[in-house]
């Protein structure tokens, strides 16, 4: 059980498009979402807080307008980089919080962008 | 401002001896500690976590430590397997910031056979 899915594991776009990356959890609902960044031999970095239909809450310094968050469901929420450029490339992993747990948190495989 | 840190960034270990990875952390308003496995291109993996009320806890060929004095958390991994080669991260649970994790560094651990 708590199996959390990211589509795509890796994507490589134009520098000046946007990406969707989607999370989902599998068979649990998830109140509670998190969107980390990882950069190569480092360490995940919070982006942002997504609770299902509310606005995302995003750490100072994340810029809310490149990173747009939607939590529509209790399984599904979705990150667009917008108009992603070559810094933006690196290893974009979500988690997931079980409405029923206080601190658990359930990470899915990540995706890989690489911006050309 | 306050963060989780880690002492080794890498650990070369003989396959069946035992591994220790180290942790200091500064916000003592964490209230949980969870110690995560990385495999390259993987998401974490989660291994055991501690509560804040807690020094030891055990689990599968898996021991964490937590010293509150010296805001220091340690794991211990015995008789290390080569499938226990890979990025180690602790990381620190703070309720009343809305139970968000807070990442160390990381240590790599290197299993020679």
């Amino acid at each position: 059980g708590a199996v959390v899915s990211q589509h795509p594991s890796r994507v490589i776009c134009k520098s000046g498009t946007s990406v969707k990356i989607e999370c989902r959890s599998l068979d649990f609902q998830a109140t509670t979402m998190f969107w980390y960044r990882q950069f190569p031999k480092q360490s995940l970095m919070l982006m942002a807080t997504s609770n299902e239909g509310s606005k995302a809450t995003y750490e100072q310094g994340v810029e809310k307008d490149k990173f747009l968050i939607n939590h529509a469901s209790l399984t599904l929420s979705t990150l667009t980089v917008t108009s992603a450029h070559p810094e933006d490339s690196s290893f974009y992993i979500c988690s997931a919080r079980p409405g029923t747990m206080a601190h658990e948190q359930f990470f899915g495989p990540g995706t890989r962008l690489t911006v050309l | 401002g306050e963060s989780v840190g880690l002492h080794l960034p890498t650990l070369s270990v003989q396959e069946g001896d035992n591994s220790i990875i180290n942790c200091a952390y500064s916000n003592s308003a964490s209230d949980y500690f969870i110690w995560y496995k990385q495999e390259s291109g993987k998401g974490p993996q989660f291994i055991i976590d501690i509560r804040s009320n807690m020094d030891k806890r055990q689990g599968q060929r898996v021991t964490v430590l937590l010293n509150k004095t010296v805001k220091h958390l340690s794991l211990q991994i015995a008789a290390t397997q080569p499938g226990d080669s890979a990025v180690y991260f602790c990381a620190e649970n703070i309720k009343a910031a809305g139970n968000k994790l807070t990442f160390g560094g990381g240590t790599r651990v290197l299993v020679k056979p």
